[in-house]
């Protein structure tokens, strides 16, 4: 079973329109980041969050982290084709780093 | 500053061929990971050194898979021999002492086993 579990697994929206994805897990992290992979490239960091309810805003980007610390979400408003990508949560745990399956963004024109 | 290097970007090979993928780390930093990302998912840990010492190999086939790190900067990842389902991207990436939970991932190098 996978520690971090992502949904939905790919989504395939509109300019303009806006998302949510989600990384749940049942286990509690003391942190949790969120990573965007572009096509052909590396997965790059866009955040780390870690207190229990914590909100935090990257441009058109609002990351929040459950009360429990067992779960995040992403939230893209108006999202823009360069949003495109692979949303990666990752978890620092014993000291690993977990990765999640990913959503896999399309941001149609 | 220089970011995670990996060489070559894309191979294509036959099964049963060998391949070795090379990384230089961020200058500095002690921690190393080569990750295993199959198309469309999430980077998988093959292998993870701490300076030039093997710290988790746990998810690494050794029976195919080598990996060293012999002086504690570049390392080299070798499959051989390749399987089909070794198609993938193997991605390299770093981590400083000390900097809290944050790696910087290398552009990957792109496997194609035919």
């Amino acid at each position: 079973t996978q520690l971090l579990e992502q949904s939905p697994q790919f989504l395939s929206i509109q300019e303009g329109e806006n998302l949510t994805v989600y990384c749940n897990s049942s286990s509690v992290f003391s942190s949790l980041q969120w990573y965007r992979q572009e096509p052909g490239e590396g997965p790059v960091l866009l955040v780390t969050v870690v207190t229990g309810g914590e909100v935090k805003k990257l441009k058109r980007l609002t990351f929040q982290f459950g009360d429990a610390r067992k779960d995040s979400s992403l939230h893209i408003t108006a999202a823009q084709p360069g949003d495109t990508g692979l949303y990666l949560c990752a978890v620092y745990n014993f000291n690993k780093f977990y990765f999640g399956s990913g959503t896999k963004l399309n941001v149609k024109p | 500053e220089a970011g995670v290097a990996q060489s070559p970007r894309y191979k294509i090979i036959e099964k049963r061929q060998s391949v070795a993928f090379w990384c230089n780390p961020i200058s500095g930093h002690a921690t190393l990971y080569w990750y295993q990302q199959i198309l469309g998912q999430g980077p998988k840990l093959l292998i993870q050194f701490q300076n030039n010492g093997v710290v988790d190999d746990s998810q690494l086939p050794k029976d195919r898979f080598s990996a060293e790190r012999l002086k504690g900067v570049d390392s080299t990842l070798k499959i051989q021999p390749a399987k089909l389902e070794d198609s993938a991207v193997y991605l390299c990436a770093s981590r400083l002492q000390g900097t809290g939970n944050t790696i910087y991932f290398g552009e990957g190098s792109w496997l194609t086993v035919v």
